[in-house]
């Protein structure tokens, strides 16, 4: 059982929001600032998307942002576009100094 | 360019060893902590180990400590894992990585491929 539950499937059509939840259970990752995003399409290894809850890196669209509320973070992509389609994976630093990935959601573009 | 190239995967049977490795170019490999992922279809993505620049400080995930080893030779430019009493549940893409983001990873390799099987 993963300490990191995200719904298995999204889905929107062009140009809409969605929005992919991540849920920690565990008490291991304590205040939960520091989680990831990351979009793996298929075939590929996966690429950072957001880290620290919120934050961008160089070169990621404005469409990615990601926020937090108690004890889940959620990554949205608006303005969904067919090269979103991908899996998409939360990770969160915990308390031991180590690492936990979500069950991992796969966004369709319809 | 900042490139991540691993090497070593293979078939191994269980209980048996075996060390991969990941070339580091294009950064300054020393200035950063250096992490091993892997990933199955069952299990997803699974963090294994990290190791600081300076390969003072390692952790290592729960189901691979006191099996496996994360070094680096830093004159190399190369990571390391060597891999001990390997179990067919560590059959997975082993992938190389860099923390380049706080609490993150921001550079992947390719991957490679360790199957345990008899």
């Amino acid at each position: 059982q993963s300490a990191l539950t995200q719904p298995p499937s999204v889905s929107g059509s062009p140009g809409q929001s969605v929005t992919i939840s991540c849920t920690a259970t565990s008490s291991d990752v304590g205040s939960y600032n520091h989680v990831s995003w990351y979009q793996q399409p298929p075939g590929t290894a996966p690429k950072l998307m957001i880290y620290d809850v919120t934050n961008r890196p160089s070169g990621v669209p404005d469409r990615f942002s990601g926020s937090k509320s108690g004890n889940t973070a959620s990554l949205t992509i608006s303005g969904l576009q067919a090269e979103d389609e991908a899996d998409y994976y939360c990770s969160s630093y915990t308390n031991s100094n180590t690492y936990f990935f979500g069950t991992g959601t796969k966004v369709t573009v319809l | 360019e900042v490139q991540l190239v691993e090497s070593g995967g293979g078939l191994v049977q269980p209980g048996g060893s075996l060390r991969i490795s990941c070339a580091a170019s294009g950064f300054t490999f020393s200035n950063y902590w250096m992490h091993w992922l892997r990933q199955t279809p069952d299990q997803g993505l699974v963090w294994v180990s990290d190791i600081k620049g300076d390969g003072s400080n390692t952790h290592y995930a729960d189901s691979v400590k006191g099996r496996f080893t994360i070094s680096r030779d830093n004159a190399k430019n190369t990571l390391y894992l060597q891999m001990n009493s390997l179990r067919v549940e560590d059959t997975a893409v082993y992938y190389c990585t860099r923390s380049g983001a706080p609490y993150a990873v921001d550079v992947w390799g390719q991957g490679t491929t360790v199957t345990v099987s008899s």
